[in-house]
């Protein structure tokens, strides 16, 4: 079955610092790849995503590329601000063809607090 | 665009009792999912509904959990005679066949079982 591996933390950085949050995956198909994050009292939100192997998705200054070869998805940025402070999680989402489903599955989280 | 919502926020109930969770998703969206997430863990499956029809339930689905979304619009979970294990965080999301299959979640019902 599919399963999502991520660094356990919490990752704790100072501010302008660099961040990487790694992530490895297993899956049966071509799942497409995801990352949310979920702010503190607040509900999951699509941070970036990609479809194929070798895309690189973006959003905020976050970046992460579907490496195929690697079965990864590892989170970076540049410079961490403190509003960066949140649980990110990796994801796949794979086709079971029967039902059409695309449900999500999902890696156990990591939490990054960033110190000013 | 008002997002996924759900309610309660919160629900805190008595072994035994039953409870039932609203799902309102995207209008638009005609794909409807439901994950239960515990604490210091990423959500996990639940069920999956295409406009009206309950096409999947996970084995996490005891007999005990019922899911319906009558005219393929808002949906609702029912847990009946609640267990302490039942605490959770209750997750829905919403997504629209072909765009992207990118699912946007709403904020959650908290569950807890005493």
């Amino acid at each position: 079955g599919n399963s999502v591996t991520q660094m356990e933390g919490p990752v704790t950085l100072s501010e302008e610092a660099f961040l990487t949050i790694n992530c490895t995956y297993t899956a049966t198909g071509y799942p497409s790849l995801f990352w949310y994050v979920q702010y503190p009292g607040e509900g999951l939100q699509l941070l970036l995503k990609a479809t194929k192997a070798d895309d690189k998705g973006s959003n905020k200054g976050f970046e992460a590329t579907y490496r195929k070869e690697t079965t990864s998805f590892h989170l970076e940025k540049g410079s961490v601000q403190v509003s960066d402070s949140a649980v990110y999680f990796c994801a796949l989402s794979d086709l079971k063809g029967d039902t059409g489903r695309r449900a999500l599955t999902f890696g156990s989280g990591t939490r990054l607090q960033v110190q000013p | 665009d008002t997002g996924v919502s759900q309610n309660p926020r919160h629900k805190i109930t008595k072994r035994g009792q039953n409870v039932t969770f609203r799902c309102d998703p995207i209008s638009e969206h005609n794909r409807l999912y439901w994950y239960r997430q515990t604490l210091g863990q990423g959500p996990e499956f639940l069920t999956y509904f295409q406009n009206e029809a309950q096409l999947e339930k996970s084995r996490l689905l005891s007999d005990r959990f019922s899911a319906e979304r009558p005219k393929g619009s808002f949906s609702t979970l029912e847990i009946q005679r609640t267990e302490q294990g039942d605490s959770a965080m209750y997750l829905c999301a919403s997504s629209l066949t072909r765009q992207g299959w990118e699912q946007y979640f709403g904020p959650g019902t908290r569950l807890t079982v005493t």
